[in-house]
């Protein structure tokens, strides 16, 4: 069955240290990419998509992810991260129907 | 309205206590999930609906768990004689079309807590 995995389910960063979240995915074929982010107490939020084309993505607030079709990942990415990051981030994949797969979700607190 | 919106967003049942959870979409939007989030886990599918129409209610974990959109709009999720496990966050989501890869918005979910 097709899953995603995150590795890290807790991170915790001073500010502008730079940030890397793993996330990869087992489905061999054509996927199209999520990141979604939670804060605290509100709803989740697209962060940014991948469907076709350039394998780095850019997203909200100085996100981006990359594609490495090879090694079925799609991680996010921040240079220099701010207190007001500390959320909840999900990584999902959506194989071309309706059905999204989420991730186990990663903690990530920024320290001030 | 600008967002999805659920109700309630907090809700205590007694064990064997029915509950019904609405959501109401954006306006406008043909497709609507169901997800269920357990505490320290991601969103899990539930049941889908293009329309009025269900589509998909394979994630549904049991036959107490029934999904309806009558209309085409509004959404009510029940759950019938509650258990300790269906305590969960349960989100409904929409998107514009059932397309595949079509970013799907989240409502801020409905907290249920059996007891």
């Amino acid at each position: 069955a097709q899953s995603v995995s995150q590795h890290n389910h807790h991170v915790i960063l001073s500010e502008a240290a730079s940030l890397e979240l793993g996330c990869n995915y087992s489905y061999g074929g054509t996927v199209n990419l999520f990141w979604y982010v939670q804060y605290p107490g509100q709803h989740l939020q697209l962060l940014l998509k991948y469907f076709s084309g350039d394998p780095l993505v850019k997203g909200i607030k100085g996100f981006e992810a990359e594609f490495i079709k090879s090694k079925f990942s799609f991680n996010l990415r921040k240079p220099s991260v701010q207190w007001s990051d500390t959320a909840e981030y999900f990584c999902a994949v959506n194989e071309g129907t309706y059905k999204y797969i989420f991730g186990t979700g990663t903690r990530l607190k920024v320290l001030a | 309205g600008a967002g999805v919106s659920q109700s309630p967003r907090y809700k205590v049942a007694k064990r064997g206590q029915d509950v019904a959870l609405r959501c109401d979409p954006i306006s406008g939007h043909v497709s609507l999930f169901w997800y269920q989030q357990a505490l320290g886990q991601g969103p899990e599918f539930l049941t889908y609906f293009q329309n009025e129409a269900q589509l998909d209610k394979s994630g549904l974990p049991s036959d107490r768990f029934f999904a309806e959109r009558p209309e085409g709009s509004v959404s009510t999720l029940k759950i019938q004689r509650t258990q300790q496990e269906d305590s969960a966050v349960y989100l409904c989501a929409s998107s514009l079309s059932g397309r595949s890869g079509n970013t799907i918005y989240f409502g801020e979910g409905s907290w249920l807590t059996v007891v």
